[in-house]
């Protein structure tokens, strides 16, 4: 079955920090990947999404994500980071029964 | 700007009785799910509407849980009898079109608690 797979459960950083939220996935075949995000007290929100194309894709409030097919991977970057962004970080993919498979989640949180 | 509804956004229940949750979608979305997302996991889709019919119910527990979208506007989600293992998020999510490819703008959740 696929899965996807977000190594950090917990990540804690600075203001102006360098961010990079890893995701892996398990499907080979073509896929459909998005990251989403629950900033506290909000509603789950898309940050952004890959169908195809162009494998950097540019998402809101400065975030970008890289999709690296030889690595099964779609990792969420930002280079600077701000205390807003704290949230509750998560990656999905689109399987081929074109049903949308979360991963755990990353929790940040941003030191000010 | 629209948004989804749910009511309630908490509920505490006692094993084997009955809950029912509540969502409005965005007028004019099509398309509505239902999730549940257990502390520490991300949402796992439970079932699928379009209009008001059932496009996936795969990971529904048929045994006791139940959801209806009458006139394709609101749904309902019922557990009946409620287990401790029930307890979680009950997050909505609504989309304009059928693909899940289409944006999908989830409500704020149904925090429940069984006891």
């Amino acid at each position: 079955a696929q899965s996807v797979s977000q190594h950090n459960h917990h990540v804690i950083l600075s203001e102006a920090a360098s961010l990079e939220l890893g995701c892996n996935y398990s499907y080979g075949g073509t896929v459909n990947l998005f990251w989403y995000v629950q900033y506290p007290g909000q509603h789950l929100q898309l940050l952004l999404k890959y169908f195809s194309g162009d494998p950097l894709v540019k998402g809101i409030k400065g975030f970008e994500a890289e999709f690296i097919k030889s690595k099964f991977s779609f990792n969420l970057r930002k280079p600077s980071v701000q205390w807003s962004d704290t949230a509750e970080y998560f990656c999905a993919v689109l399987n081929r029964d074109d049903k949308i498979i979360f991963g755990k989640g990353t929790r940040l949180h941003i030191l000010p | 700007e629209a948004e989804v509804a749910q009511s309630p956004r908490y509920k505490i229940t006692e094993k084997s009785q009955a809950v029912a949750f509540w969502c409005d979608p965005i007028s004019g979305h099509a398309t509505l799910y239902w999730y549940r997302q257990i502390l520490g996991q991300g949402p796992e889709l439970l079932v699928q509407f379009q209009d008001e019919s059932v496009v996936d119910d795969s990971q529904l527990p048929k045994d006791r849980f139940s959801a209806e979208r009458l006139k394709g506007v609101d749904s309902t989600l019922k557990i009946q009898p409620a287990e401790l293992g029930d307890s979680a998020m009950y997050l909505c999510a609504s989309s304009l079109l059928a693909r899940y490819t289409d944006t999908q703008y989830f409500g704020p959740g149904t925090r429940l608690t069984v006891l």
